[in-house]
C-alpha cells in the first residue's frame, strides 16, 4: 500500500542551526501538507502546497520556515534559524483530491528536538 | 478559526458508548475526523460534506449538522482498539486547502 515516507525520524540540533525536514508524498498526489505537534498537544497546520506554490499557510509558518519540491518526489520543510519552541513532532501529509473531498495519508512524522 | 472539541477525555469500558462533538465559530464545509494513537500518525476515519449524509464505518459513526456547525462522532460497544486520540478537522469553503483540527479529544478504553 502506498505511503507518505518521512526523513528522518528524529533530529537533534542546537538552537539557530538551519533544519531540513524531508518528505516523500504518494506518487499520484498533488496537494501537500505539513503540520507539526508540540507532545501532548494538538496538530498545528503549517501549510499547504500545490502546482508548487504555496496554497495556504498559518502564523506559525513565519519567514524562518520554507517549503520546496526540488524533484518530482521529494517536499521538504526547511527551518532556517531553529528555536527551542520548534521541538515537535512534524508530519508531512499529501492527498490526491482538494482538502475537502479527501482523505490526508500522514507520514509517520520527523521529531524535532532542539537544544 | 480552531474547531472546538468536547469532552476533552473520556474513558470508558469495552462495550460502552461515546460521542464527541466538535463544534465551529464559522461556517464549514466539511468535516473531518480523525483518530491518532500514542507515537503515531493521525488516521483517517471519515470526512462529512456539506449537504452530505451521515457516514458510517463499522461501529463509528458521525454527523455534521450545517446550520449548527457541530459534527459530532458517535462510537458504539467501544472496543480496546477504538482508544487514543479523535481530532476533528475543519474547513471553510469548497477548495480550501487549509484543514484546521480541533485540541483533540482523549478516548481511553479499559476491559
Amino acid at each position: 500500500e502506498p505511503e507518505v515516507t518521512q526523513t528522518p525520524s528524529h533530529q537533534v540540533t542546537q538552537m539557530g542551526q538551519e533544519v531540513i525536514l524531508r518528505c516523500v508524498p504518494i506518487s499520484n498526489h498533488l496537494y501537500f501538507y505539513w503540520y507539526r505537534q508540540i507532545l501532548g498537544q494538538k496538530v498545528e497546520f503549517l501549510v499547504s502546497f500545490y502546482n508548487n506554490e504555496i496554497s495556504e499557510k498559518s502564523e506559525i509558518f513565519d519567514d524562518q520556515f520554507s517549503v520546496e519540491r526540488p524533484d518530482g518526489s521529494n517536499f521538504t520543510l526547511k527551518i532556517r534559524s531553529t528555536k527551542l519552541e520548534d521541538s515537535a513532532m512534524y508530519f508531512c501529509a499529501s492527498t490526491d483530491a482538494v482538502t475537502n473531498t479527501g482523505e490526508l495519508f500522514f507520514g509517520e512524522g520527523s521529531r524535532l528536538t532542539v537544544l | 478559526q480552531q474547531p472546538v472539541q468536547s469532552p476533552q477525555a473520556v474513558i470508558l469500558r469495552e462495550g460502552e458508548d461515546a460521542v464527541i462533538n466538535c463544534s465551529s465559530s464559522k461556517a464549514l464545509y466539511s468535516v473531518h475526523w480523525y483518530r491518532q494513537k500514542h507515537g503515531e500518525a493521525p488516521v483517517f476515519l471519515m470526512i462529512l460534506l456539506k449537504g452530505g449524509e451521515q457516514k458510517g464505518h463499522d461501529k463509528i459513526s458521525a454527523s455534521f449538522n450545517e446550520k449548527k456547525q457541530q459534527s459530532s462522532l458517535y462510537l458504539t460497544a467501544s472496543q480496546l482498539s477504538y482508544s487514543g486520540t479523535y481530532f476533528c478537522g475543519t474547513d471553510g469553503f469548497q477548495g480550501a486547502q487549509k484543514l484546521v483540527f480541533g485540541q483533540g479529544t482523549r478516548l481511553t478504553i479499559n476491559p
